[in-house]
């Protein structure tokens, strides 16, 4: 099984939608964050968090909100999807240390808002 | 601001050539410098960090980066490319400030394409 799975892997929605993606790990890594990826742009950091009561804003947080039901959850929703909203939606995690530990990434979830 | 710069949209090459992808940097203080790849359909894989120490990095699959602090660059390295190495490469960045949080800044990425 995957360390970090994102549910779904798929997603087509409709304009004005309320859409919600899911994060789960298994690493048992505080922290975690939600990426947006999209062509010639690379990864932007949309919110991320340090542990059930720590939320903070990336980038690019307009439009988006979290939720961090437990360490091994984190939870992206779109209150009212727009179709600038499509992209690549990318999990990731990594443990509480230094700054030289890498990030561990989710397989994606490919959102398309018509 | 830190930033991470990937000049190559696209990087083509010839099966068994050397290939290499170009990554500059800008990060107040010592950088912490990570290269990932993505296959179609698939996440992110690590594939090889510099935190300090010696200049050349090994890495999965038989890559390797060379970090050069007067040139601000951490290009990623293959002595002889593989069809299977065609992938979108990204290269990211944290620097001491962000160190805390965790935070990558990514480059825009770069499509390799390996022709047999």
């Amino acid at each position: 099984d995957a360390d970090v799975t994102q549910t779904p892997r798929n997603r087509i929605t409709k304009t004005g939608k309320r859409i919600m993606l899911e994060c789960s790990q298994t690493k048992g890594h505080d922290r975690m964050y939600w990426y947006r990826q999209d062509p010639g742009l690379g990864l932007r950091l949309i919110y991320y968090s340090f542990d059930v009561k720590d939320i903070n804003k990336g980038e690019i947080s307009d439009g988006y909100s979290v939720s961090r039901q437990a360490q091994a959850k984190f939870s992206l929703s779109l209150e009212s999807a727009i179709p600038n909203q499509t992209a690549l939606y990318f999990c990731a995690t990594s443990p509480q240390g230094t700054g030289g530990t890498e990030a561990f990434f989710g397989q994606g979830t490919r959102l398309t808002v018509v | 601001a830190q930033s991470v710069a990937q000049p190559e949209d696209q990087v083509n090459v010839a099966e068994g050539n050397p290939l290499t992808v170009k990554c500059t940097y800008s990060v107040s203080g010592n950088p912490y410098l990570f290269w990932y790849v993505q296959y179609p359909n698939r996440g992110l894989q690590f594939l090889l960090k510099y935190i300090t120490g010696d200049n050349l990095v090994k890495g999965s699959y038989g890559f390797e980066a060379e970090f050069n602090k007067s040139q601000t660059s951490f290009h990623l390295k293959k002595p002889s490319a593989l069809v299977s190495d065609s992938a979108l490469y990204f290269c990211a960045v944290r620097d001491f400030r962000s160190s805390n949080t965790g935070k990558l800044i990514f480059g825009q990425g770069t499509t390799l394409q390996v022709k047999p």
